[in-house]
């Protein structure tokens, strides 16, 4: 089985930088995921990492450890409208293409 | 990307009845899976739905439960049958991308069973 941790919640204020982490535990590892979550909608695509390293795509980065099985995703100059739950998935080895979800962060950006 | 859409985007149901939810995609997927995602709790696998045979359910599902239909390649509908209030939930469609690097998902509908 696979099991994601990730914090419940996180605050921060608009401007600065957030790192939301995600630490994992699965039989084998094809690929990491980050999905946005806004209240009452469908969660959005984000990045994916399948090699170690940061990703970097606009103020949104991920970084993966395979080795750690740890992952973060740094949101920086946050805006107010970056609050919204980040959810980690992780896709096990073995020919599932269908990532496990993590419970998600629920981040809250303030003025 | 791919656009999918779900009908209905809510409902309020009555213990012991049964809701069919749709998806429609705008293009052609290989993969189509139905999630749920309860209050305050991340997404929960429920099936695959295999164009052309029986769905593929996750531990926990069943096919009476929640019987589902993929007749083509753009189209899929779960039901979820004989509601509890247990069931009130959010009930996500999603495809994956060509590469399957990426999952896309629907509105989603939300449902609530009194």
């Amino acid at each position: 089985g696979q099991n994601i941790d990730q914090p419940t919640e996180m605050t921060a204020t608009e401007g600065a930088i957030v790192q939301i982490n995600c630490t994992y535990q699965t039989s084998g590892f094809n690929g990491l995921f980050w999905y946005q979550q806004h209240a009452g909608e469908a969660p959005t695509f984000l990045s994916y990492n399948v090699l170690d390293g940061l990703e970097e795509k606009g103020r949104f980065s991920s970084f993966l450890s395979r080795s750690k099985g740890y992952s973060y995703l740094l949101l920086k100059e946050l805006q107010m409208k970056d609050s919204a739950s980040y959810l980690c998935a992780v896709r096990a080895s073995g020919g599932s293409y269908i990532p496990t979800f993590g419970r998600g962060t629920s981040l809250i950006v303030h003025p | 990307s791919a656009v999918i859409s779900q009908k209905p985007s809510r409902d309020i149901c009555q213990r012991g009845t049964s809701l069919t939810i749709q998806c429609q995609v705008d293009s052609q997927v290989t993969m189509m899976f139905w999630y749920r995602q309860q209050p305050g709790q991340s997404l929960t696998l429920i099936a695959t739905a295999n164009q052309g045979s029986e769905a593929t359910y996750e531990s926990g599902f069943v096919i009476d439960k929640f019987p589902i239909s993929r007749p083509n390649l753009t189209f899929s509908t779960l039901t979820v049958s004989n509601m509890s209030p247990e069931d009130s939930s959010i009930y996500l469609c999603s495809v994956s991308g060509t590469g399957q690097e990426t999952q896309y998902f629907g509105p989603g509908t939300r449902l609530l069973v009194l």
